[in-house]
């Protein structure tokens, strides 16, 4: 299988700034990310694909200018959550697709204050 | 409405149990993925089964896919307090490679 790495696992901010979040594939090359979040007893919910070299797709009702996706190389896909809310507060979870299967990271929690 | 549905939603069970937890899809199936999430934390997968009637086990667990009923249902035998935590079914329902995932069973082993 793939290792998948995210950083950070924790991230505690203020209201109104911006967080980074990186998905690395650590052991091979991925030219499809995709990043999930679950809330508190929920299940993930897909937000958007991320395509290496080109623009990230979102799923309906994901914002794309409050989720910035960047997939620069093969094997680092970035997350920005711009102009955090409380509400954004949840569990961002990156996955990476080898032939038929995904990989998932484990996960970044990110509270907004 | 929720693609796939898992049910029970949560589980409470006595340590030496057996127990089964269902995934019913409202679309075809072309194969699914079992993971075990501790809460807060990443995915670990437990089981892909792609054909119909297909049936896998490691260690405890057993994960039967029945393409005509578009169900799948994950089977623990004798739990011990390690199994607790959530389970979580995935499908690639439209073949687009994007996962969809069911709502989840919480699972709580009592020792």
């Amino acid at each position: 299988g793939a290792v998948v790495s995210q950083h950070p696992s924790r991230v505690i901010c203020k209201s109104g700034t911006s967080v980074k979040i990186e998905c690395r594939s650590l052991d091979f090359q991925a030219t499809t990310m995709f990043w999930y979040r679950q809330f508190p007893k929920q299940s993930l919910m897909l937000m958007a694909t991320s395509n290496e070299g080109s623009k990230a797709t979102y799923e309906q009702g994901v914002e794309k200018d409050k989720f910035l996706i960047n997939h620069a190389s093969l094997t680092l896909s970035t997350l920005t959550v711009t102009s955090a809310h409380p509400e954004d507060s949840s569990f961002y979870i990156c996955s990476v697709q080898l032939y038929n299967e995904q990989f998932f990271g484990p996960g970044t929690r990110l509270t907004v204050l | 409405s929720q693609e796939l549905e898992q049910s029970p939603q949560s589980l409470i069970v006595q340590e030496g149990k057996n127990l089964t937890i269902n995934c019913t899809s409202s679309k075809t199936l072309y194969g699914l993925y079992w993971y075990k999430q501790k809460y807060g934390e990443g995915l670990i997968f437990l089981m892909m089964l792609q054909k119909g009637g297909e049936e896998k086990s490691h260690e405890k667990i057993t994960a039967k896919l029945d393409e005509k009923k578009q169900q799948s249902s994950l089977h623990i035998t004798a739990s011990q307090p390690s199994h607790a935590g959530i389970y979580l079914c995935g499908a690639d329902i439209q073949r687009t490679y994007k996962y969809i995932f069911g709502t989840g069973t919480r699972l709580k082993v009592l020792a």
